[in-house]
């Protein structure tokens, strides 16, 4: 069973521009969630779809956002990218909503804003 | 503010000894905790998790310690294997909460001396 995939593994943009990142999931899971992580401050929960439907959003502006496809695939966009979102963003994939122990992540994508 | 600390960044541990990971948390509304392990170019696997309704739990050469008077939580891994050098992150949630309560640590770099 192939496991979770994204892409770009990595991404260089500049302050002000916007990027898109993408998620395909475990076939047959149906929740995704996102987390951004950094050096200071470990792995910070983004949002969770699941079905299409934004489940579950973290404490992050608006600047970043979700999407979900009929397919389960999700994509996530950050807009007006500052210094500050500098990370590696992993994505997670699970059967079901909410259940962290089967969360399976992929290697994730390194964002470098400039 | 943090509410999940791993103090020590990196463990250097000898090849078959123990390798003890701890994990102190500030916020008294957790009450289900993970581990989760981390290889370079890929995402966190779940290890081992613990519910506060008990104070041990083992799989294998890991065993996960739960102090909930101390707010304190220890990965214990016997014997260590080269196998286990990663980066281990503890997690913690309140249960039902679901993703948007799973807070993550830092991080600690274990790394297996042969």
């Amino acid at each position: 069973k192939a496991g979770v995939t994204q892409t770009p593994r990595y991404l260089i943009k500049t302050r002000g521009q916007q990027v898109t990142l993408s998620c395909s999931p475990i076939s047959g899971h149906r929740s995704v969630s996102w987390y951004q992580q950094t050096p200071g401050q470990g792995l910070q929960f983004l949002f969770e779809y699941f079905s299409e439907t934004q489940r579950n959003k973290g404490n992050f502006p608006g600047r970043f956002s979700g999407r979900q496809f009929s397919n389960s695939r999700s994509e996530m966009n950050v807009s007006t990218l500052e210094l500050g979102d500098s990370a590696l963003y992993l994505c997670a994939s699970s059967p079901t909503s909410g259940n962290t122990d089967t969360q399976y992540f992929g290697p994730g994508t390194r964002l470098t804003v400039l | 503010d943090q509410q999940v600390k791993q103090n020590s960044p990196s463990l250097s541990v000898q090849e078959g000894r123990i390798s003890i990971l701890n994990c102190d948390y500030t916020n008294s509304m957790f009450d289900y905790f993970l581990w989760y392990k981390k290889y370079p170019a890929e995402g966190p696997t779940f290890l081992i998790s613990i519910s506060s309704i008990k104070d041990k739990n083992e799989d294998g050469r890991f065993t996960v310690f739960l102090n909930k008077s101390a707010k304190h939580l220890s990965l214990h891994i016997v014997p260590s294997q080269p196998g286990d050098s990663a980066v281990y992150f503890c997690a913690a949630s309140e249960i039902g909460r679901g993703n948007e309560k799973l807070t993550f640590g830092t991080g600690t770099r274990l790394t297996i001396i042969p």
